[in-house]
């Protein structure tokens, strides 16, 4: 079966970018989404289909994806970004969703 | 607005069967696929299982497929899962989310906890 790979920690101090990878082997192939998930709440999808950004999310979030590494890049960091952040890929090989195993973004 | 609010969770023992709903409103329900995430306090997210918009497609995670069942009701907005033969590892936040073929999930509920104790 497919696997995300996510490291399970990134920080950034305010003002500085963030980059959390997503990691599956040719993923450059596949449509990459990114969800924000803070502390007791429900995921929000932050990036879609790779690199769209949906209505409402700031434009200091961006996302690329280039051979077997997809990126979730946070410019300008502030306070509030601090939550989990996860990526998503439909697998069509088994008819699957798969999330990575989610980021940790730690503001310093 | 578009709300998701699952029910149905609790605490039962191993081996026993327990079957979540999540109610819908403010979309057409009819024309979105369904989906079942659970989450273990502190850990990631896991999908679990899809039911196409028409209630005609299933699709599983391997852990799940044979012992858990969606489905869902058209005509009262409801998607569930059936859960059976529960196990200690089946402990988690069960969410349910929309989506559509290839994109993401784009509204959730809120959650519903299921403990497996003994």
């Amino acid at each position: 079966s497919y696997v995300l790979t996510q490291p399970p920690s990134v920080s950034a101090a305010p003002g500085e970018t963030a980059k959390i990878t997503c990691g599956g082997n040719t993923i450059e192939s596949r449509s990459v989404h990114w969800y924000q998930q803070k502390s007791g709440q429900a995921p929000v999808v932050v990036i879609s289909h790779d690199s769209g950004r949906p209505s409402g999310i700031p434009e200091r979030f961006s996302g690329s994806n280039s051979g077997s590494t997809a990126t979730l890049t946070i410019s300008r960091v502030e306070a509030e970004d601090e939550a989990d952040y996860h990526c998503q890929v439909w697998d069509p090989g088994s008819d699957h969703w798969v999330f990575g195993g989610g980021t940790k973004l730690t503001v310093l | 607005q578009v709300r998701l609010v699952e029910s149905g969770g609790g605490v039962v023992q191993p081996g026993t069967s327990l079957r979540l709903s999540c109610a819908a409103s403010g979309f057409s329900f009819s024309t979105y696929d369904l989906d079942w995430v659970r989450q273990v306090p502190g850990k990631g997210l896991e999908w679990l299982a899809v039911v196409s918009y028409d209630g005609v497609i299933e699709y599983y995670a391997d852990s799940v497929r044979g012992r858990f069942t969606i489905s869902r009701d058209n005509s009262k907005h409801i998607l569930y899962l059936q859960m059976n033969n529960l196990r200690f590892e089946d402990t988690a936040l069960y969410f349910c989310a929309r989506s559509r073929v290839g994109s993401p999930f784009d509204h959730w509920g809120r959650g519903t906890l299921l403990t497996v104790s003994s």
